[in-house]
């Protein structure tokens, strides 16, 4: 059981590249978030998932985009990076009890993305 | 979700309990209480929630007070291991993936 699993963890970007970020979870969680940290700040919402084929914004989801094709996995997408997007990801799943979401979030170590 | 104060930082001995406050004055009487913590560069790590009465797992203490405005967590005998920042973050359990909201935290470190 691996839990959340975050590809790739390191990347360099030059400005105007696109790149995609893996997350896969083995837990079978309906709920599948993104979010971004940069240095001396909280995390921020990106974009998150309720299930398979269902993404919708987060807080800051401008210059992202998010697929949920498998129940297991979601994709965070970059079309076209710029150095304001040097950050830390996280990607974090979560599940359901009684129709309730438990807000006991898993989340993964990180991919950290640079864009010179 | 009603919005928490933390301290800033906070410094605790080695093999004491380190008891770390959160201020949710204008919580709501549907909204839990939730804390995360977040060791240097990895992912937060979920610790424990709760409602009104106190809760205990094998990471913590919540003691949250009567009339809900406050709590804290308690880590009953710190070690090196457990510096890191702690989020305590309060929110209303319903369907859907709503993301939580994380502030900054109180950083704890734990002396030698």
């Amino acid at each position: 059981n691996a839990g959340v699993t975050q590809t790739p963890k390191f990347r360099v970007l030059k400005t105007g590249q696109s790149m995609t970020l893996l997350c896969a979870q083995d837990m079978n969680h309906e709920y599948m978030y993104w979010y971004r940290q940069d240095p001396g700040m909280g995390l921020r919402l990106i974009h998150y998932s309720v299930g398979e084929g269902t993404t919708a914004k987060g807080e800051v989801p401008d210059g992202y985009n998010v697929s949920r094709l498998k129940k297991q996995n979601f994709l965070l997408g970059l079309e076209s990076a710029a150095p304001s997007q040097t950050s830390v990801y996280f990607c974090a799943s979560s599940y359901e009890v009684g129709g309730a979401n438990t807000g006991e979030l898993f989340f993964g170590e990180g991919s950290r993305l640079t864009v010179l | 979700d009603a919005k928490t104060t933390q301290p800033t930082s906070m410094d605790c001995a080695e093999g004491r309990a380190a008891n770390l406050p959160c201020n949710h004055s204008t919580i709501s009487g549907n909204e839990y209480v939730y804390w995360y913590r977040q060791i240097h560069s990895q992912g937060p790590q979920y610790i424990i929630h709760g409602l009104k009465n106190n809760e205990t797992n094998e990471m913590a203490s919540l003691i949250i007070t009567e009339d809900r405005k406050s709590s804290t967590l308690i880590l009953p005998h710190a070690t090196l291991r457990d510096t890191a920042v702690y989020y305590c973050i309060v929110r209303v359990p319903r369907g859907g993936a709503d993301g939580l909201t994380f502030g900054k935290g109180t950083h704890l470190i734990i002396q030698p």
